[in-house]
């Protein structure tokens, strides 16, 4: 399966609402979908896990939706510590797959 | 907690093996699946491989197919990656994951990562 996010680069000023694509070229698999960040220097940190789920300590600004073959994260209000990169991941089959990130940046 | 030994990583060169390690502690480490997960310099992540908590199953990226092999040894909570035939393009930093289920799920915890870097 493969991810493709999009859009690649988003530049966005704090307050502001990020929404980010992940479209996967077949069904996933009971929507097994995940989200994760990745901040320079650090390794990553899981946001959303089957599509919707928030992961524990994650603040309600994320949220995660979409089912089969596309899904989204949404950030509802950019806080200075969201600007990021991020990863969609399927775990529905035997092969995962990441999509390629979307770098959430400054404007 | 997932950490990461440092040994195993380090300058090879093409064609050549190595052989990564990851203790893990702070977890029932025999009821989750690992993965190892990779990430080029400048690049994406990408998921190398995964072997269920007993380690009777074992799945591969097409890319590292037949070259490396995933292992677990239970009894001392370490996780495993021995890697043959490297390539250029397997120059990484490789991080060890916990999964959220006895055969697969998300990653809920990740290693520090360990540097390899295959170059003549």
């Amino acid at each position: 399966i493969v991810l493709t996010q999009s859009p690649g680069a988003l530049s966005l000023s704090p307050g502001e609402k990020a929404t980010l694509s992940c479209r996967a070229s077949q069904s996933v698999n009971n929507n097994y979908l995940a989200w994760y960040q990745e901040k320079p220097g650090q390794t990553p940190r899981l946001l959303i896990y089957g599509a919707s789920s928030r992961a524990t300590g994650i603040p309600d600004r994320f949220s995660g939706s979409g089912s089969t073959t596309d899904f989204t994260l949404t950030i509802s209000r950019l806080e200075p510590e969201d600007f990021a990169v991020y990863y969609c991941q399927q775990y529905g089959s035997s092969s995962w797959t990441f999509g390629q990130g979307t770098k959430v940046e400054i404007k | 907690e997932l950490q990461q030994l440092d040994s195993g990583g380090g300058l090879v060169q093409p064609g050549g093996s190595l052989r990564l390690s990851c203790a893990a502690s702070g977890f029932t480490f025999n009821s989750y699946a690992m993965s190892w997960v990779r990430q080029a310099p400048g690049k994406g992540l990408e998921w190398v491989s995964t072997i269920s908590g007993g380690g009777g199953g074992t799945f591969y990226a097409d890319s590292v197919m037949g070259r490396f092999t995933i292992s677990r040894d239970n009894f001392n909570n370490t996780l495993n990656l021995q890697m043959y035939s490297l390539r250029v393009e397997d120059t990484a930093v490789y991080y060890c994951a916990k999964l959220s289920w006895y055969t697969s799920g998300w990653i809920d915890s990740w290693g520090r990562g360990t540097l390899v870097t295959v170059s003549s």
